[in-house]
């Protein structure tokens, strides 16, 4: 099993360009969530999904869109990118929450630096 | 407003015990988890507390109190491989939410 995966690794943009990031899973989680980390601070939710055809908004999902339109992927776009999305994601998908302990699966991380 | 507080390092040498405190205002509860992260890794699941008490779980045991919105992580025997930061996060609702903290780095010397 490969887990959690996310495409790209690694992407430099420049302001105002659009991209999408990939997340995909291979153990049949139903929810899955995007969060970004910025250096000295903890993950923040951008948004995420309780199952294929749901999403939400978490707690900083402005400049963001998410789609889940199949179980085992959740696609991240920026429509407009800003200096101020720089920072590192991650994707992560659990089993539902009432699945003691609750552990959430993370994927390596995307670097995206917006010039 | 919703926080968590934890310390930004904590230093130690091998062998040591090293317990990180978590205080957390959150506008709900469910639990409290753990998770590791090393330099540019991805985060790993350490342990979850949903009721009072410790958790054990090898080198690592895990407390919570309800009442006292606290909770520590305590990293016994540490090893050199034990250097990463640690984040407490608290599971706000239903839906696997999960609020983290900034983190507390730990740096093992010989």
């Amino acid at each position: 099993n490969a887990g959690v995966t996310q495409t790209p690794k690694f992407r430099v943009l420049k302001t105002g360009q659009s991209m999408t990031l990939l997340c995909a899973q291979d153990m049949n989680h139903e929810y899955m969530y995007w969060y970004r980390q910025d250096p000295g601070m903890g993950l923040r939710l951008i948004h995420y999904s309780v199952g294929e055809g749901t999403t939400a908004k978490g707690e900083v999902p402005d400049g963001y869109n998410v789609s889940r339109l199949k179980k085992q992927n959740f696609l991240l776009g920026l429509e407009s990118a800003a200096p101020s999305q720089t920072s590192v994601y991650f994707c992560a998908s659990s089993f539902t929450s009432f699945r003691t302990p609750n552990e959430q699966f993370f994927g390596p991380g995307t670097r995206l630096t917006v010039l | 407003g919703q926080s968590l507080e934890q310390p930004s390092e904590v230093t130690a040498v091998e062998g040591a015990i090293v317990q990180i405190n978590c205080t957390y205002q959150t506008s709900g509860f469910y639990g409290l988890s753990w998770y590791q992260q090393h330099d540019g890794g991805a985060p790993t699941f350490l342990s979850y507390n949903a009721l009072d008490g410790l958790e054990e779980t090898g080198r690592f045991s895990s407390f919570l109190s309800r009442s006292d919105s606290y909770g520590y992580l305590l990293l016994q025997e540490l090893q050199m491989k034990d250097s990463a930061s640690y984040f407490c996060a608290v599971l706000t609702d239903s839906w696997g939410k999960l609020q983290f903290g900034a983190g507390t780095q730990v740096v093992v010397t010989p």
